[in-house]
């Protein structure tokens, strides 16, 4: 697989459950990030997480890496009609400072 | 807060004509980057520029695209003789510093249409 697989692909569930989205990447990283993109719009950057965290939280955000199996997981608490976007993670490799490699996303409906 | 704002948001464009994509990155950020993105598809780097020249690009970013920093505001890109294939939609970001933890903040896009 590539670097920053998102799966699910797409993923529905009702206002006010959770949602789990998870991510995994190849290479070293310094740094992996979350951004949400709804459609045909731009790209919100969410949360950054960087390779000697392990969780990080932010508002109903809350984000996990795990270096060793090279994944990280976005959690979205109490899941709001707004949240319906597309996910991406984000990696930024270890060995080079410059990019981010961006994963296929997740597409999120959260159904009223 | 500030943000990266881009212009146009719309380019509609015949096959082989030249567009340029302008970029305000923010202010004290020092690096910039533009990544596109196919309709249905992932974003996927092009190019950084940092100190008035690019220090990396991907093999997407060929002889057709070129990116300058004509002031000390605007980042442009450049594509000369768009294809088809070059629709997309286009984004800016910009960050402070490359190494660490730092964020890169994008832009809302230019959605380019070649026909």
């Amino acid at each position: 697989s590539q670097q920053g697989e998102e799966d699910p692909q797409a993923l529905s569930i009702q206002e006010g459950e959770n949602a789990t989205m998870n991510c995994s990447y190849k290479t070293s990283i310094n740094n992996l990030q979350w951004y949400r993109q709804n459609s045909g719009r731009g790209l919100v950057h969410l949360i950054l997480i960087r390779s000697n965290e392990r969780e990080k939280h932010s508002g109903r955000l809350r984000v996990t890496l795990d270096t060793s199996k090279k994944s990280s997981s976005l959690l979205i608490t109490a899941s709001r009609a707004a949240d319906t976007a597309s996910y991406f993670c984000a990696s930024r490799s270890m060995n080079r400072d410059d990019k981010i490699i961006f994963g296929k996303g997740t597409r999120l409906h959260i159904l009223p | 807060e500030p943000e990266v704002t881009q212009t146009p948001s719309h380019q509609v464009t015949q096959m082989g004509q030249e567009v340029i994509l302008r970029c305000v990155p923010i202010s004290n950020h020092l690096y910039f980057y533009w990544y596109r993105q196919i309709l249905g598809q992932k974003v996927e780097f092009l190019v950084s520029f940092y100190n008035n020249e690019i220090s990396e690009k991907s093999e997407i970013f060929d002889d057709q695209f070129s990116v300058e920093r004509p002031d000390g505001s605007n980042f442009t890109l450049k594509i000369r003789s768009t294809k088809l294939e070059d629709s997309a939609m286009y984004f800016c970001a910009s960050t402070r510093l490359a190494q660490g933890g730092e964020t890169q903040y994008f832009g809302p896009g230019t959605r380019l249409l070649v026909l």
